[in-house]
């Protein structure tokens, strides 16, 4: 299967800070996903992004699929946006590899 | 109005009992899946399905299988249960196997 790594493993930032996850994968892919699992344990999709750039209110995603990168960035942090974050990739049938993830805790 | 729902939401049973969760999307999405979260929150992928193709992760035990009694539903049935079969397991779906939508999770204790 694909290699997915995402950095940095955790982060803690102050409300209202900026900050950039990364995630990297070994391999050519035809499917990019960002995912939040909040504290609660739901998965919520944030960007279908296989190539380019979204914008979604404070969450941007660009992937670089000839680099085979992508970035999440989120501005203005909130409370709310603590969680974890994961990237998953597909290459072919459906099969879906997920990133070790990143811990995010905004604070007040 | 759930898009994509799991029961039980929590499942406490024996080892070597047999154990099945169900899941349902009401999203008209054409592939669903089955993932597993372990304790130290990594995900993996189990099967992917459409109404075309089952796909199997090799890693995954054949005491483990997916059931689709029509394209809305798709249950996990699990055979002889392990103390290694405990975490969380989630249903998804999607359309074109683009933007996935996941299920609340089923939290599976083996004893």
């Amino acid at each position: 299967g694909i290699q997915v790594e995402q950095s940095p493993p955790d982060l803690i930032l102050q409300e209202g800070a900026n900050s950039t996850l990364r995630c990297n994968f070994s391999d050519s892919v035809n499917n990019l996903q960002w995912f939040h699992q909040n504290p609660w344990g739901q998965l919520i999709n944030l960007f279908y992004i296989p190539s380019g750039t979204k914008q979604n209110g404070r969450l941007s995603a660009t992937t670089v699929a000839t680099e085979r990168y992508s970035l999440l960035y989120i501005s203005s942090s909130q409370t709310t946006d603590s969680g974890v974050y994961f990237c998953a990739v597909e290459r072919s049938g459906n099969q879906f590899y997920f990133g070790t993830g990143t811990s995010l805790t905004v604070i007040p | 109005d759930t898009a994509v729902s799991q029961t039980p939401k929590y499942l406490v049973t024996q080892m070597g009992n047999d154990k099945s969760i169900k899941c349902e999307q009401n999203l008209g999405h054409d592939t669903m899946y089955w993932y597993k979260q372990d304790s130290k929150k990594f995900l993996k992928i189990m099967f992917s399905y459409n109404n075309k193709e089952l796909i199997i992760n090799e890693t995954v035990p054949n005491r483990f299988s997916p059931k689709s009694p029509d394209k809305a539903h798709l249950n996990l049935h699990i055979n002889s249960l392990e103390l290694g079969d405990s975490a969380v397991y989630f249903c998804a779906s999607s359309y074109r196997g683009e933007t996935q939508y996941f299920g609340p999770g089923t939290r599976l204790l083996v004893l």
